[in-house]
Formats: structure tokens, sequence, C-alpha cells
């Protein structure tokens, strides 16, 4: 199995610019989540699904950021417009059944300018 | 609710010292607990985990026990080498819930 999938690697955008991250579960899995890791922040927990369907993303920073999980093998987090301070690593993950931890992809590095 | 407390880095050790990175949760229910290690520029990778009290999870000579008494799930391993260097997390999953919970994260630097 590949893993967890990420793409781009590395994002430079200006701000104000439309960003969009990707990510490709582990086939199989049936949640993924969406994380943020900052120095000052360390992992956030932005959004997480199961079985495709959002079910908290209570910790979406705000309306600017957005995450759709079309199908079972694909999802998207995307920032619209961007902001110097979105500058991060963001981190996709999946998992399967309760007990199991999470197989995370190697992460994009945003940075906002 | 959940949490999760790690020791405060960073810790510095030399080659084949002893480690322990300390970890107490605050969980309701029967979490299942975790410890990942992040190597620099590369994603969270699990390193063990214990799913009922009294569990040790070991690998690659790191060794944490559930101890429910102390809700602790302390970090061992008898001789680091410098290739452990990276950033150690604890997390924990409470029975009912499907995302983990991490600690802030403890900074490993093993010497030559």
């Amino acid at each position: 199995d590949a893993g967890v999938i990420q793409s781009p690697r590395h994002e430079v955008t200006e701000m104000g610019q439309e960003v969009t991250l990707r990510c490709k579960p582990i086939s199989g899995h049936n949640s993924l989540f969406w994380y943020r890791q900052t120095m000052m922040r360390g992992l956030e927990l932005l959004i997480y699904f199961n079985n495709n369907v959002p079910i908290d993303d209570s910790g979406m920073p705000e309306d600017r950021f957005s995450a759709k999980m079309p199908n079972a093998s694909f999802s998207t987090l995307k920032i619209q417009p961007s902001e110097p301070r979105d500058s991060a690593v963001y981190f996709c993950a999946s998992s399967q059944e309760q007990g199991y931890g999470y197989t995370f992809g190697s992460g994009t590095r945003l940075t906002v300018v | 609710g959940n949490s999760v407390t790690q020791m405060e880095g960073p810790v510095t050790l030399s080659e084949e010292a002893f480690l322990t990175i300390n970890c107490t949760y605050t969980a309701t229910g029967y979490p299942s607990l975790f410890w990942y290690v992040q190597y620099p520029g590369e994603g969270l990778q699990l390193l063990l985990k214990a799913t009922k009290a009294d569990d040790k999870g070991s690998n690659k000579g790191f060794e944490a026990t559930y101890r429910k008494e102390t809700t602790s799930f302390h970090l061992e391993k008898g001789s680091v080498q410098v290739s452990d260097s990276a950033v150690y997390f604890c997390a924990l999953r409470p029975g009912s819930a499907r995302q983990l919970t991490f600690g802030s994260g403890t900074q490993l630097t093993v010497l030559p």
C-alpha cells in the first residue's frame, strides 16, 4: 500500500489566492482527518470525515476554510482567500476501526506571502 | 474532557543513554493510547500502542505500559541512538470516539 498520499508537498502562494490541498487515504480506511501543525499551536484537528460524511468541523478556523470528501478515495481542503497566518504544515490522516491509530501523510507545507 | 500532558522538551541525551518521556492523560471511558514519532520533514508515524490497562506496547526498542491507576503511558528506551532524534507525541483515543487527542510533543536530540 502506498500509504496516505498528499499533494502538493510544498505550496507557496500570495495572500488572497485560493489554495487547494489534496489527500488520498488508504484504501479501506473509513475515517479521514485533516490536521494543521504550527510551532505555536502544535497539532490542531481541523475536521474529520467518517464514511465520506463530515462529522466534526469545529476545528476549522473560519469560513475561509472548507473541506470535502466526494468519495472514499479523495478529499480536499480549500482556503479561500488565503492569509499569511495560514502558513503551516497540513496533514491528512486516515484510520480504520476504533482502537486503531492513524496513518499520516507526509504533509503539505503551505507558505502564504 | 479528554487531554494529554507530555513532559516538556527539549530533551538532549548522549548515545546509549536511557530515555523516559512522561505522558499522563485525562479521558472519559477506556481510551486506547498511542505514541507517535515525527522525524524532520515527515509526517507522524505510529510507534506503539496499547488498548487496555496493563498492556505494554513495544517497537524498535521503545516500550510504554498503560497504567490506569496513574493514568500514565510513559515512553522508555534502554539505549538511545542518534537516529532516534525526533519529536515524540503521546495521544489517546477514547473508546467511543474516532479522533485522536495529541499531546504537545517532546523534541528529543541524541548526541553521538
